[in-house]
């Protein structure tokens, strides 16, 4: 059974980077047949996606993160990380990590970590 | 630009049925979607892929009572014989050139 679990600190200050790994297990994140994401979710809010990462360093970002944002993939750790710089208030979320399925006419979430709450507040 | 509009809310009595949709936005009526399902506290659950034609493909242990079908740039997700722990937002999901894309969410009160 696929497990994918984040880690990271809970608290952030604001102007400094959030960086969040995803620890994957019972699968390899080498494989061509996923994409590997990033998601979040602000309080009482919606999901919003916020970059993907492919084992051989191909990147997707959100256009409105991505001059904050860095996602990258470390096949040797079997893991991939999430570096968001600069962060206010605003991006106070739930982060989850998940695998994508490359379908051919959809890429499509079907494993989700559990998530963890980031908090931006000095 | 792609977008998923979906109702707000839903609301539907124990045991009964219930169908939440998920509209394309337009020029995007023949995308396939995904359906997951965030229950209270928790983290979200795919449940099913959903091509334009009705096919659909489950995520693992999702019970017969999901189902979905498509119509136009509608895409269904049916709940039967409602259980309270049905109550959960529904996210619809789906991706277009290296972008992916997320519904506001419907969050199902089962009465």
């Amino acid at each position: 059974q696929l497990q994918l679990q984040e880690s990271g600190p809970g608290l952030v200050k604001p102007s400094e980077t959030l960086s969040l790994t995803c620890a994957v297990s019972g699968g390899s994140i080498s494989s061509s047949s996923y994409f590997w994401g990033w998601i979040r979710q602000p309080p009482g809010k919606g999901l919003e996606w916020i970059g993907t990462v492919y084992y051989l360093g191909t990147t997707y970002y959100n256009t409105s993160l991505q001059s904050r944002l860095t996602i990258s993939a470390d096949t040797s750790k079997n893991q991939f990380s999430l570096k968001l710089s600069s962060v206010t208030a605003a991006d106070t979320a739930v982060y989850y990590c998940a695998r994508i399925v490359r379908a051919g006419i959809i890429d499509y979430f079907d494993y989700w970590g559990q998530g963890t709450l980031v908090t931006v507040s000095s | 630009q792609l977008v998923l509009t979906q109702s707000p809310s839903a609301s539907a009595a124990l045991g009964a049925s219930v169908r939440l949709t998920c509209t394309l936005s337009s020029g995007h009526s023949s995308s396939s979607i995904a359906w997951h399902q965030q229950q209270p506290q928790k983290g979200p659950r795919y449940l099913m892929r959903l091509d334009s034609d009705g096919s659909h493909r489950k995520g693992d242990g999702i019970p017969d009572r999901f189902s979905g079908s498509s119509s136009g740039a509608e895409r269904y997700l049916t709940i039967s014989s409602l259980q309270s722990e049905d109550e959960a937002d529904y996210y619809c999901q789906t991706w277009a050139s290296g972008i992916w894309v997320f519904g506001g969410g419907t969050k199902l009160t089962v009465l």
